[in-house]
């Protein structure tokens, strides 16, 4: 099956500088990489998404990177600010499955 | 549009009992997907769910179950619980089947601790 690993598990930055988080997966057949943010009390939310037809996508401060041949994705988030506090999980989906399995997260901590 | 809800949001359990925890998607959506989210294992899938049928199943054990309703409300049930079931149960919902492949919104979950 599908194994996504996500590094690195604590990730502290200053408000306003970028923080990246990276994931690697073994199924080459995955073809759908979500990344979601939960904050404390709630349940994930989707933040941006990325096909394997794709290799950059953007949304404002936020935007995710494909490399399909080395199998890893990665969040890269800008001008980072402290609502941007919380933990970040990827996900890996293959085709032949339709099974997610996701990263163990990342804590984000922004300090103002 | 209201979001995906969940209920009880809190339970407590003691081993050997059974517990049933429902969810309501988000209005329109026919896919139900349940999810695990302990400290030790992450977040795992359990089963999905799409016009009443299973779709697909993660690596739980058959105590582990779920139905739905054709009105596409979910329930999971937990049979004979173990200390181990202590977790956030996370419902998400999505327009389409084979959630994992498509935006998924999740639900505030349900915090089950068993003593």
């Amino acid at each position: 099956g599908e194994n996504v690993e996500q590094h690195p598990s604590t990730l502290s930055v200053q408000e306003g500088d970028s923080a990246v988080i990276k994931c690697t997966y073994s199924d080459s057949a995955s073809n759908y990489f979500p990344w979601y943010k939960q904050e404390l009390g709630k349940g994930p939310q989707l933040i941006i998404d990325i096909r394997s037809n794709v290799g950059e996508k953007k949304d404002q401060r936020i935007a995710v990177t494909l490399n399909k041949t080395a199998k890893h994705f990665s969040l890269h988030i800008t001008e980072t600010q402290p609502e941007d506090s919380a933990v970040y999980f990827c996900a890996g989906t293959s085709g032949g499955s339709y099974i997610p399995t996701f990263g163990r997260g990342t804590s984000l901590i922004v300090h103002p | 549009k209201a979001g995906v809800t969940q209920t009880p949001r809190y339970l407590i359990k003691t081993r050997g009992q059974q517990v049933t925890l429902s969810c309501s998607p988000i209005s329109g959506h026919r896919s139900v997907s349940w999810y695990q989210q302990t400290p030790g294992q992450g977040l795992q899938f359990l089963f999905e769910y799409f016009s009443e049928t299973q779709r697909n199943k993660g690596n739980f054990p058959g105590r582990f179950s779920g139905r739905q309703f054709s009105n596409s409300r979910s329930e999971m049930n937990v049979s004979t619980l173990e200390l181990g079931d202590s977790a956030l149960y996370l419902c998400a919902s999505s327009l389409v089947p084979s959630g994992g492949l498509n935006e998924q919104f999740f639900g505030p979950g349900t915090r089950l601790t068993v003593l």
